[in-house]
């Protein structure tokens, strides 16, 4: 099956620092990727609709300037947590959509964000 | 708007037993994919079974099958002969033509031995 993968799965940084994450289609192209939020004990929350080659949507409510998305290739893309402050600490996890294959989602493992 | 609603927070059954958990959700579109989801305490998202609305047959797969009302606009799951490794949070999504997911709250479920 396809498969998604995420780096770093997790990562601690101090307030004020910028954090990337990489979500990667490893066998598969994805024109689409989306990026959600979940906080513990909750579902996930889209944050952000990623096509390569433009610009990222966001959801109502999410500071685009806060999380940059950059969609680059068929196959990576970006989230920077800019300027990172506590209250961003939660479980980020995206998802490609498979161009060829049927009409569904494909998840990574997901990735733990502590700001201290 | 599209809404995706999962009523029951925490189901329970015992190994071997048959356990059904609901989903209802609401649409003004014709064209939409339904899933379930599953993600267990390592919180990767597995998917576990996909509907077409436009087709009327339930969905099977192995042990999980679906019951699609249309009509209804309910989507329940049905786990039968549960095992130990079906624990976990259960998530059920909608999807129409802008390819974004709508997720349910989730449903826990707790597999007795």
């Amino acid at each position: 099956g396809a498969v998604v993968s995420q780096h770093p799965s997790r990562v601690i940084c101090k307030s004020g620092t910028s954090v990337k994450i990489e979500c990667r289609s490893l066998d598969f192209q994805a024109t689409t990727m989306f990026w959600y939020r979940q906080f513990p004990k909750q579902s996930l929350m889209l944050m952000a609709t990623s096509n390569e080659g433009s610009k990222a949507t966001y959801e109502q409510g999410v500071e685009k300037d806060k999380f940059l998305i950059n969609h680059a290739s068929l196959t990576l893309s970006t989230l920077t947590v800019t300027s990172a402050h506590p209250e961003d600490s939660s479980f980020y996890i995206c998802s490609a959509r498979d161009i060829e294959g049927w009409e569904t989602q494909y998840f990574g493992p997901g990735t733990r964000l502590l700001v201290l | 708007a599209q809404t995706v609603t999962q009523s029951q927070p925490e189901m329970s059954v015992q190994e071997a037993e048959t356990v059904t958990l609901s989903c209802t959700y609401d649409t003004s579109e014709s064209d939409y994919y339904l899933f379930w989801y599953k993600q267990p305490p390592s919180r990767q998202m597995i998917l576990v079974i996909r509907q077409e609305a436009y087709k009327q047959q339930n969905a099977t797969e192995n042990r999980f099958s679906v019951n699609f009302q249309k009509a209804a606009k309910s989507f329940s799951l049905k786990i039968s002969d549960s095992q130990l490794g079906d624990a976990a949070m259960y998530f059920c999504a909608y999807r129409a033509g802008t390819y974004k997911y709508i997720f349910g709250t989730g449903t826990r479920l707790k597999v007795l031995a």
